[in-house]
């Protein structure tokens, strides 16, 4: 158990619509990483925020957002999903960068 | 760009040793990560090299030459729990603070 928590584990969803997902950091981390990771894919960074700040951002889409709030949980918001948008989306937190990361569990999310 | 090379799958017995292999050409490198993953969990910490040279933790070392863009990951006394995929990440400079993954290595220990 890493200490990072995300939820829900599994979601399942049409084209079109839009998700959250919900992550919270160990105790102490103040940075949050989101991944995506695909079948056959490696995994994509698409962003980080440091103690409620965006820090950096990778491949992330335009129709994919994030926040971290105040707690330092972060949501990553997707919306009209594509059927492409199905993968695994994992969270990671760290003390600060470029320290280890520690990855949460992971939210399977399929889109039919 | 970024690349980040690894081989896609490798396999060996229970036992041996295994070297997994990483190159790199990246703008900008702050340090090399390894990550294991077993099939459809989270990732896990493995290694941070910065400096070239060679970093052992128990059965695993971790090799860094940033001259040649290279690292190697170096598995002993091979297990059977070991069979995962082995994600080689590079750290890109500060103030971008991106980790950059390869697409892993699929590694299956055989008895």
């Amino acid at each position: 158990d890493s200490g990072v928590t995300q939820t829900p584990k599994h979601l399942i969803t049409a084209t079109g619509q839009r998700v959250t997902l919900r992550c919270s950091p160990r105790s102490g981390d103040l940075s949050v990483y989101w991944y995506q990771q695909s079948l056959d894919q490696g995994l994509q960074f698409l962003i980080q925020y440091y103690n409620g700040e965006e820090r950096a951002k990778g491949n992330i889409l335009e129709r994919f957002s994030a926040q971290q709030f105040p707690d330092l949980h972060s949501e990553l918001n997707l919306s009209s999903l594509e059927l492409g948008d199905s993968a695994l989306y994992f969270c990671a937190s760290s003390v600060d960068s470029p320290y280890e990361q520690y990855f949460g569990p992971g939210t399977r999310l399929t889109v039919t | 760009g970024q690349n980040i090379d690894q081989p896609t799958e490798m396999t060996a017995t229970e036992g041996a040793i295994v070297q997994i292999n990483c190159t790199y050409q990246t703008s900008g490198f702050n340090g090399l990560f390894w990550y294991q993953q077993h099939a459809g969990e989270a990732p896990t910490f493995l290694s941070y090299n910065v400096l070239d040279g060679l970093e052992e933790k128990g059965r695993f070392s971790s090799f860094l030459s940033r001259s040649k863009g290279y690292s190697y990951l170096l598995l002993k006394e091979l297990q059977m729990k070991d069979s995962a995929s082995y994600l080689c990440a590079v750290f890109l400079l500060s103030g971008t603070d991106k980790l950059i993954f390869g697409t892993g290595t699929r590694l299956q220990v055989f008895p």
